[in-house]
């Protein structure tokens, strides 16, 4: 059985910084493109970053570009978002999602990061 | 970027209804979307990959239709259990977009 399960969420001030992880297990992770996606409270889903199976290439939102980074440890089976220079907007639940034929597949139960003062 | 405009965002239907949301991209995308229902405090589930492949184990009232620009997910006939947020999501050029979602509320 496919799970994600992400962790590191939580309070921080503006201007702050946070990682989040996503622990992967039923499947071969080396083998999956990854997603990171977010959630504003009461708002619609916001792409945030992809990575490649092998963690050579990314993408990212123009909103994230430039504060956010998205790594991957295959050998531990772990996908991560280092997100720096924290604003209020960043406010969200964080989900990880694998990626099968080019879209998000099987999904993580979210982290929720506020960023407030 | 290419933009996705989802309509309607809310629509109210009774059980039984044939129910069809729409998405329109800005530029052609072939046939790169997906669409995904949420459930609240609930992860999204994709229901439909490739604009037109059914996900395994999604009940086959689901349906999805379109190729370049223009994207419609139809459910033939809702259920309960089918009162939701549908998102639509585009990949092109290594960029992913979705839809402002349509929630699909009890009438």
């Amino acid at each position: 059985e496919v799970q994600l399960v992400e962790s590191g969420g939580g309070l921080v001030q503006p201007g702050g910084s946070l990682r989040l992880s996503c622990a992967a297990s039923g499947f071969t992770f080396s083998s999956y493109w990854m997603h990171w996606v977010r959630q504003a409270p009461g708002k619609g889903l916001v792409w945030v970053s992809r990575i490649n199976s092998d963690g050579s290439s990314t993408s990212y939102a123009d909103s994230v570009k430039g504060r956010f980074t998205i790594s991957r440890d295959n050998a531990k089976n772990t996908l991560y978002l280092q997100m720096n220079s924290l604003r209020a907007e960043d406010t969200a639940v964080y989900y990880c999602a694998r990626d099968k034929q080019w879209l998000p597949d099987y999904w993580g139960q979210g982290t929720l990061v506020t960023v407030s003062s | 970027d290419i933009q996705m405009t989802q309509s309607p965002s809310s629509l109210s239907a009774s059980v039984g209804d044939r129910v069809t949301i729409t998405c329109r991209a800005s530029q052609g995308i072939r046939n790169d979307l997906g669409w995904y229902q949420q459930k609240p405090g609930k992860a999204p589930k994709r229901l439909i990959y490739a604009a037109s492949s059914l996900q395994s184990g999604v009940p086959s009232r689901f349906s999805g239709s379109g190729s370049g620009t223009e994207f419609t997910l139809t459910i033939s006939s809702l259920q309960p259990e089918d009162f939701a947020t549908y998102y639509c999501l585009q990949h092109n050029s290594y960029t992913w977009t979705f839809g402002q979602g349509t929630k699909v509320e009890i009438k």
